[in-house]
């Protein structure tokens, strides 16, 4: 079955660490995103990447970092400077209008 | 600043009435419009697309139209079931060079349909 495998699906972080969350599609999707969404907040955009090797920030870059080198895979790291880092994240695919989304990764600072 | 408005906020049914869900865009020239189900931890699940050249798009008991003169958007959901209980947003998309692709949330309704 063809969709987008985010991982892991809960994470821990200390304070100051880097953590990775991973995202992985099989759609054959170009265009490829990450959002945040906090409780009582709409999903706000913090990567988006068109293509492969090409990358741009959203309304919510700072304190995160991506990479896009292969077509299936775009991971989002949150770097020690990212002051509120306790969210929901959610990764996304774009084909021809129709986004699709992988089923999140739930982050807590500890 | 793209500004989304989903109303209402919140929505508590009895089993079997027909809900309109509504969300309005400050920018109305939309090229691509979607609503979304996300079930309470999980991720968003696509419900309906309207593309630039539509106006409205069904599937079952959801029918979505978009007005691009006014940049609202309407989700009819008729014969509601338990179901049904999950937060609906909609997101809209611009055609403008390289910002095609990213989507505009609104915060969603929340829907609770009762027996």
């Amino acid at each position: 079955d063809g969709g987008i495998t985010q991982s892991p699906k809960y994470l821990f972080r200390k304070e100051g660490q880097n953590v990775t969350l991973s995202c992985e599609q099989n759609l054959n999707h170009d265009a490829m995103y990450w959002y945040r969404q906090d409780p009582g907040q709409g999903l706000r955009l913090i990567y988006y990447s068109q293509i492969v090797n090409d990358f741009q920030k959203g309304d919510i870059a700072e304190g995160y970092s991506v990479s896009r080198e292969k077509k299936e895979s775009f991971p989002l790291t949150v770097t020690s400077a990212q002051k509120n880092p306790t969210a929901f994240y959610l990764c996304a695919s774009r084909i021809q209008g129709q986004v699709i989304f992988g089923s999140g990764t739930r982050l807590t600072v500890v | 600043k793209q500004e989304v408005t989903q109303i209402p906020a919140a929505l508590s049914v009895p089993e079997g009435e027909n809900l309109v869900l509504n969300c309005s865009f400050t920018d109305s020239a939309i090229y691509n419009l979607q609503w979304f189900r996300q079930d309470p931890g999980k991720g968003l699940t696509s419900l309906l697309l309207i593309q630039s050249s539509q106006r409205e798009q069904t599937s079952g008991r959801l029918n979505a139209s978009l007005d691009k003169s006014s940049g609202r958007s309407t989700l009819y959901i008729a014969a509601s079931q338990p179901g049904d209980s999950a937060t609906y947003l909609c997101a809209g998309e611009y055609d403008r060079g390289s910002t095609l692709g990213r989507l505009y949330f609104g915060r969603g309704t929340q829907l609770t349909v009762w027996p």
